[in-house]
C-alpha cells in the first residue's frame, strides 16, 4: 500500500498573501489532483497533472496555480488568499482506476 | 451544471435497518467510486467500480453496466460507525480517472 501525505495539515494565511500546499505519495501514481471542499459541500477539481511537468486544469483553476515538480509531488498555491475563505484542500493520485486521497489542508484566511 | 446528481441528501436510520444511496450521471460514465467521510474529513473509498456489484461486508454497490448511467450503494444491518458523509464519484469516458463529485448524503446512524 501507499500513503498521500499533505502538508500542512492546517494554515492560516492572511487576506492577499500568497500560500503554497504540498502533497507527496509514494503509490508510483502517474496522476495527480488537487480538489477543493468548502463545508458542506462536494468536491471541485483545481488542477490535475498526468505525468512530472504536466499541468491541466479543473473546473476551478481561477485564483491558483500548481507544479508537478516530480512524479511524487504535486503543490498548489493560492495566489490571493480571500478574506474570511475556509475551506479543505484535498490532494488525490490515480493510475488511471481508482482514486486515493489524502487527508486534506485545512485553509483559514483571517 | 453537475454532472452527478445524488440522492437522498441526507437520511437517518436506526440501526439494524437496510437502506440504499443512489447517484444519477447526467453522461455516460466510465466508472465510479464510493467514499464515505469521517468526522476528520478524510475520504475513504469504499468501492471503485468498472461495472458490475462489488460487496464489502454489510455494504454493496452497483454499477449500471448498460446505460452507465447511475450506481447505487446499500447498506444493509446499519451500525452506528456508519454515520458520516458519503460521496459518489464518477470519471467520463476519456478522462481517465478525473473525478466529478456528488454534493454528498450525510447518513446519521441512532440506536
Amino acid at each position: 500500500g501507499g500513503i498521500i501525505t499533505q502538508t500542512p495539515k492546517f494554515l492560516i494565511g492572511q487576506e492577499g498573501q500568497k500560500l503554497t500546499l504540498k502533497c507527496q505519495q509514494n503509490f508510483n501514481h502517474d496522476t495527480m489532483y488537487w480538489y477543493r471542499q468548502d463545508s458542506g459541500k462536494g468536491l471541485r477539481l483545481i488542477y490535475y497533472s498526468i505525468t512530472e511537468n504536466d499541468l491541466q486544469k479543473g473546473d476551478l483553476s481561477e485564483g491558483y496555480d500548481a507544479s508537478r515538480e516530480k512524479k511524487s509531488s504535486f503543490s498548489l498555491t493560492v495566489t490571493s488568499a480571500q478574506k474570511n475563505e475556509m475551506a479543505v484542500f484535498l490532494c488525490a493520485s490515480s493510475m488511471d482506476t481508482e482514486v486515493f486521497f489524502g487527508k486534506g489542508t485545512r485553509l483559514t484566511v483571517v | 451544471g453537475d454532472q452527478v446528481e445524488q440522492s437522498p441528501s441526507a437520511l437517518s436510520l436506526h440501526e439494524g435497518t437496510d437502506s440504499a444511496l443512489r447517484c444519477n450521471f447526467t453522461t455516460t460514465m466510465r466508472s465510479v467510486q464510493w467514499f464515505r467521510q469521517n468526522s476528520r474529513g478524510s475520504l475513504i473509498s469504499l468501492f471503485y467500480l468498472a461495472s458490475g456489484t462489488k460487496e464489502n461486508g454489510r455494504l454493496k454497490s452497483a454499477f449500471d453496466s448498460k446505460e452507465r448511467r447511475y450506481s447505487t450503494l446499500h447498506i444493509r444491518d446499519a451500525q452506528l460507525e456508519d454515520s458520516g458523509t458519503y460521496f459518489c464519484a464518477a470519471a467520463q469516458q476519456g478522462t481517465g480517472s478525473k473525478l466529478s463529485f456528488g454534493k454528498g448524503a450525510k447518513l446519521t446512524v441512532s440506536p
